[in-house]
């Protein structure tokens, strides 16, 4: 079946603009997580849903970023006043549920903040 | 603070031989641990998970990991140079909260 999908898949964007990058996880999976990946490192964690809800936001950098998944499938992290150090990958991954933690991940959204 | 190390290398092994990579990591009640292979501009993918001390073979892969020494290593055997890709180890504290802590990557070279 078809595994993780990130749209888009590139994001060039101007200091101070809002972005949205958007994540659909691999059918059936309810859990969804949000990683950072700047050059050089390993993949850092944002935030995890379980479901609708947000279950653990502990990786957020501050309250410019923002993630929802209102349906319980479809996720956006939202990215306000962009700063320059906000360019990296953003990685999605997905499992089947709280309790398997092998998680797949998506091809990723390289965004540039100019 | 929750730390995975990993050498960065890079690591290079000519091919047919054994490839050793290694981590640490600080946390102690970590209680899964992973290996993911990423390809130069690519996602992580998945090679191997263990959750238990001793060694978990699949393949040409094999996972090692000692909770005592907080140390998990993975052995790839008869290396080819399609393994040629960044190794990156990441744990998860497991029960209820499973986000994952990576290391930084080992880079692995195969030379032909």
């Amino acid at each position: 079946g078809a595994g993780v999908s990130q749209t888009p898949s590139n994001k060039v964007t101007e200091k101070g603009k809002y972005v949205e990058l958007r994540c659909d996880p691999i059918s059936g999976h309810t859990a969804l997580y949000w990683y950072r990946q700047s050059l050089g490192q390993g993949p850092e964690f944002l935030i995890y849903f379980q479901g609708t809800g947000a279950a653990d936001d502990s990786g957020l950098p501050n309250d410019r970023f923002f993630a929802v998944r209102p349906e319980g499938s479809v996720s956006t992290l939202k990215i306000q006043r962009t700063e320059r150090g906000d360019s990296a990958v953003y990685l999605c991954a997905s499992s089947w549920s709280s309790g398997t933690d092998t998680q797949y991940f998506g091809p990723g959204t390289r965004l540039t903040v100019l | 603070q929750k730390e995975v190390e990993q050498n960065s290398g890079p690591l290079s092994v000519p091919e047919g031989a054994i490839a050793s990579l290694n981590c640490t990591y600080s946390d102690r009640v970590s209680q899964s641990f992973f290996w993911y292979r990423q390809y130069s501009g690519k996602s992580p993918e998945l090679i191997m998970s263990i959750y238990s001390n001793g060694d978990k073979e699949d393949g040409r892969f094999t996972a090692q990991l000692n909770k005592a020494s907080q140390y998990v290593s993975l052995l790839i055997r008869d290396s080819q140079p399609s393994d040629s890709a960044t190794y990156l180890c990441a744990v998860s504290p497991g029960a209820g909260s499973y986000q994952l802590t990576f290391g930084k990557g080992t880079k692995l070279s195969v030379i032909p």
